[in-house]
């Protein structure tokens, strides 16, 4: 089944203590992309990837680092959580940034305290 | 730069009758348009897009949309609303280029048998 997977789906943490989120896709697909979504701010794009070793800064990539050394990996990295960071967290993957429809994992609900 | 206004917070329609789910855009060029539905504790799904060409888009599960130039918009629609409807919807939109896929703040379809 094509799919895009996030892990972990919840996680609640305190502030300062390094995490990640991992992302993988099974669609061979280039493209893909961190979004997280906030109440009243619909999603707003942290990282995006165009292919293997080529990221790029979205409209709110501060407090974030990412990585992509394999085609289907794509973890978001928070170095020093601030509870500013609390939200809900999606990978999605494409294939081709432009005109192809995005599919979206099911979501991690990070709680920073 | 590019944007998409979602101008009702909430949609409320009684099932069988028909629905509208409305947006707006604004690019600088020719833009390509997305809507997509998320249900609870679940990723954005892709209902249909517009590139190019005709201008009434027919999707998933029944939805269409109709691509409008001179008014710059993109509204969601459905001919008999069904309880099963029932979710967030989210307007998106790019431009050509390295740009960003830009989101609406999202809709709530309620059907109400």
């Amino acid at each position: 089944e094509a799919q895009v997977t996030q892990n972990p789906r919840y996680l609640i943490t305190v502030t300062g203590k390094k995490l990640t989120v991992t992302c993988s896709q099974n669609m061979n697909h280039e493209y893909m992309s961190w979004y997280r979504q906030d109440p009243g701010l619909g999603l707003r794009q942290i990282y995006y990837s165009m292919n293997v070793e080529v990221t790029d800064k979205g409209d709110v990539p501060e407090g974030y680092k990412v990585s992509r050394k394999e085609k289907r990996n794509f973890p978001l990295i928070l170095e020093s959580p601030s509870p500013n960071q609390t939200s809900l967290y999606f990978c999605a993957s494409s294939l081709g940034p432009i005109n192809q429809p995005q599919h979206f994992g099911d979501g991690t609900r990070l709680s920073i305290l | 730069a590019q944007s998409v206004a979602q101008p009702e917070d909430q949609v409320n329609v009684a099932e069988g009758n028909p629905l509208t789910v409305k947006c707006t855009y604004s690019v600088s060029g020719n833009p390509y348009l997305f809507w997509y539905v998320q249900y609870p504790n679940r990723g954005l799904q892709f209902l249909l897009k517009y590139i190019t060409g005709d201008n009434l888009v027919k999707g998933s599960y029944g939805f269409e949309a109709e691509f409008n130039k001179s008014q710059t918009s993109f509204h969601l629609k459905k001919p008999s609303a069904l309880v099963s409807d029932s979710a967030l919807y989210f307007c998106a939109v790019r431009e050509a280029g390295n740009t960003p896929l830009v989101f609406g703040k999202g809709t709530r379809l309620s059907v109400i048998a």
